[in-house]
């Protein structure tokens, strides 16, 4: 089935540490995003990458890396520069920019830190 | 700088009901205008996709309408469900990225 895999769906991490959360796409996407989701505040953009090899920052980046190795894979990396990281995390694909085509999500990450 | 919003906030409706959800936007020059829902701690669904030059988009019991010169666009569910509760979310394309309203949070009541 097409479609957009994250994981870990649960992830708990300590203070200090780094951590990856995956994302992977078989639709044949150009363009991929993530998206941070907090209670009451709706969804923020971390960074977006419209091709392999580029990637632009949202409008949260700070305390976040990614990656664009490859067209199906966007992973985020949660530094330990980022001073609240406990949030619902998303991933999100379209077939080219969000202006021409539909986006899809996955199911979701969730990151506590203890 | 495009604001998305969303009218109410949250929404109870006993079974049956035909109902409609509201997003008002602030630029009407807009590409397209996509609807989606979230069940609790689950990721987005896409329902449907308007294009600018689309004056509204069916599926099922959904339909999805769009006047860009009012800046609105409407979430028509008709003969609503238990199972139809959730977030229903709009969103549309402003500078590079997908901009969202908060969302309405919709319980049909058995």
């Amino acid at each position: 089935d097409g479609g957009i895999t994250q994981s870990p769906k649960y992830l708990f991490r300590k203070e200090g540490q780094n951590v990856t959360l995956s994302c992977e796409q078989n639709l044949n996407h150009d363009a991929m995003y993530w998206y941070r989701q907090d209670p009451g505040q709706g969804l923020r953009l971390i960074y977006y990458s419209q091709i392999v090899n580029d990637f632009q920052k949202g409008d949260i980046a700070e305390g976040y890396s990614v990656s664009r190795e490859k067209k199906e894979s966007f992973p985020l990396t949660v530094t330990s520069a980022q001073k609240n990281p406990t949030a619902f995390y998303l991933c999100a694909s379209s077939l080219q920019g969000p202006n021409t085509g539909e986006l899809f999500f996955g199911e979701g990450s969730r990151l506590t830190v203890l | 700088k495009q604001e998305v919003t969303q009218i109410p906030a949250a929404l109870s409706v006993p079974e049956g009901e035909n109902l409609v959800l509201n997003c008002s936007f602030t630029d009407s020059a807009i590409y397209n205008l996509q609807w989606f829902r979230q069940d609790p701690g689950k990721g987005l669904t896409s329902l449907l996709l308007i294009q600018s030059s689309q004056r509204e988009q069916t599926s099922g019991r959904l339909n999805a309408s769009l006047d860009k010169s009012s800046g609105r666009s409407t979430l028509y569910i008709a003969a609503s469900q238990p199972g139809d509760s959730a977030t229903y979310l709009c969103a549309l394309p402003g500078g590079g990225k997908l901009i969202f309203g908060q969302g309405t949070e919709l319980s049909v009541k058995p």
